[in-house]
């Protein structure tokens, strides 16, 4: 069965820009986590979403959004993109929220120059 | 809050012979999950193994073992007869029950098999 998808795989934006990731999580799997990795504050929670709403959200600032659909995939925005933005995204899928075990993507490599 | 520490940013160990990654917690939940996940030069993170914390029992998935001190907030990995394969970044990572899918992470070990 196919695996974790997000898309894109790479991206570079300036700026200010704003992107949207995407994130496909294993069929039948209804909970969607995202994590932001970067060399220095390494892996942190973003937010959860499960059915279609944000169960839990990390400590990051109202430019970092997102969403889930009926099909349960998952998009995270991120607004007025600033350099410290420029990180490796990456999605984890769960039958539910709280299952033991997640599934993670390769991730989303971001660059904001 | 929840902390996750691993003291080892680097470890080396050659092939065949056994490591040990450590990874100590903070916690004051007495019910979580634990979990080591691999992450190769794929960036794929791949979940290695899992101890929950009402378990005494150490978990063990084939080469991979942990030992589990819940006192002592202590949750170590041991690689037997470790393979070029495992050379990968090795993070330590903690659930609460009651946190959702949310997962605290640790800064990682990287891990050099040498041939």
């Amino acid at each position: 069965k196919a695996g974790v998808t997000q898309t894109p795989r790479y991206l570079i934006k300036t700026r200010g820009q704003q992107v949207t990731l995407s994130c496909s999580p294993i069929s039948g799997h209804r909970s969607v986590s995202w994590y932001q990795q970067t060399p220095g504050q390494g892996l942190q929670f973003l937010f959860e979403y499960f059915s279609e709403t944000q169960r839990n959200k990390g400590n990051f600032p109202g430019r970092f959004s997102g969403r889930q659909f009926s099909n349960s995939r998952s998009e995270m925005n991120v607004s007025t993109l600033e350099l410290g933005d420029s990180a490796l995204y990456l999605c984890a899928s769960s039958f539910w929220t709280g299952s033991t075990e997640a599934f993670f993507g390769q991730g989303t490599r971001l660059t904001v120059v | 809050a929840q902390t996750v520490t691993q003291s080892q940013p680097e470890m080396s160990v050659q092939e065949a012979e056994t490591v040990t990654l450590s990874c100590t917690y903070d916690t004051s939940e007495s019910d979580y999950y634990l979990f080591w996940y691999k992450q190769p030069p794929s960036r794929q993170m791949i979940l290695v193994i899992r101890q929950e914390a009402y378990k005494q029992q150490n978990a063990t998935e084939n080469r991979f073992s942990v030992n589990f001190q819940k006192a002592a907030k202590s949750f170590s990995l041991k690689i037997s007869d470790s393979q070029l394969g495992d050379a990968a970044m090795y993070f330590c990572a903690y659930r609460g029950v009651g946190s959702g899918s949310r997962l605290t992470f640790g800064e990682g070990t990287q891990l050099t098999v040498n041939p």
